[in-house]
């Protein structure tokens, strides 16, 4: 089955800069990549995904890159604020069958003022 | 807010004690799902259906048990069979269709702790 790797488990950033959060997958049939965001005591909530036939994606502030060849995927967040701390969890689905997502163990973002 | 909703938000259980978690949406999804969240780690998924009377093992099955009966309802019992059943349980539901709109909509979770 698939597998994900998430990296770093923590992050500190000072607001206004930016932060990265990569993952890596390795089921080579996985075609979909949603990443979460968890505030503390709520829902995961989706904030953007990428699908294998694009190899990035921007929605204002945030964008995720694809690199099918490596089979890894990336979280990018530019001029970073107080509200952007949470704890993101990207995830990797295969469409073959069924919409089984597999999860990575999350990181810990912190903005710092 | 969302069209999927859990209850209970908290639940104590004590040792031995079956227990069920109820989620329920109004989106007119087909697939639902549970996960299982523990501290410092990622969404671990214990069962999912993609269809009415139909369901599969997740990752983490053991000590727990499904049913869907109908489409808008996917509860969970954790059964005194599950060895640390203290967590925080999401459930979540999803339009099929093989690609074009897999996005998860998850409840706001029910926290279970076992006394």
């Amino acid at each position: 089955g698939e597998n994900v790797e998430q990296h770093p488990s923590t992050l500190s950033v000072q607001e206004g800069d930016s932060a990265v959060i990569k993952c890596t997958y390795s089921d080579s049939a996985s075609n979909y990549f949603p990443w979460y965001k968890q505030e503390l005591g709520k829902r995961p909530q989706l904030i953007i995904d990428i699908r294998s036939n694009v190899g990035e994606k921007k929605d204002q502030r945030i964008a995720v890159t694809l690199n099918k060849t490596a089979k890894h995927f990336s979280l990018h967040i530019t001029e970073t604020q107080p509200e952007d701390s949470a704890v993101y969890f990207c995830a990797a689905i295969s469409n073959f069958g069924n919409e089984k997502l597999t999860f990575g163990t999350g990181t810990r973002l912190t903005i710092i003022p | 807010d969302g069209g999927i909703t859990q209850s209970p938000k908290y639940l104590f259980r004590k040792e031995g004690q079956n227990v069920t978690l109820s989620c329920e949406q109004n989106l007119n999804h087909d697939a639902m799902y549970w996960y299982r969240q523990d501290p410092g780690q990622g969404l671990r998924l214990i069962y999912y259906s993609q269809i009415v009377n139909d369901f599969q093992k997740g990752d983490i099955a053991e000590g727990y048990s499904v049913s869907r009966e109908k489409k808008e309802s996917f509860p969970l019992t954790v059964t005194s069979a599950q060895k640390n059943p203290t967590a925080f349980y999401l459930c979540a539901s999803s339009k099929r269709g093989g690609g074009l709109d897999n996005e998860q909509f998850f409840g706001p979770g029910t926290r279970l702790t076992v006394l």
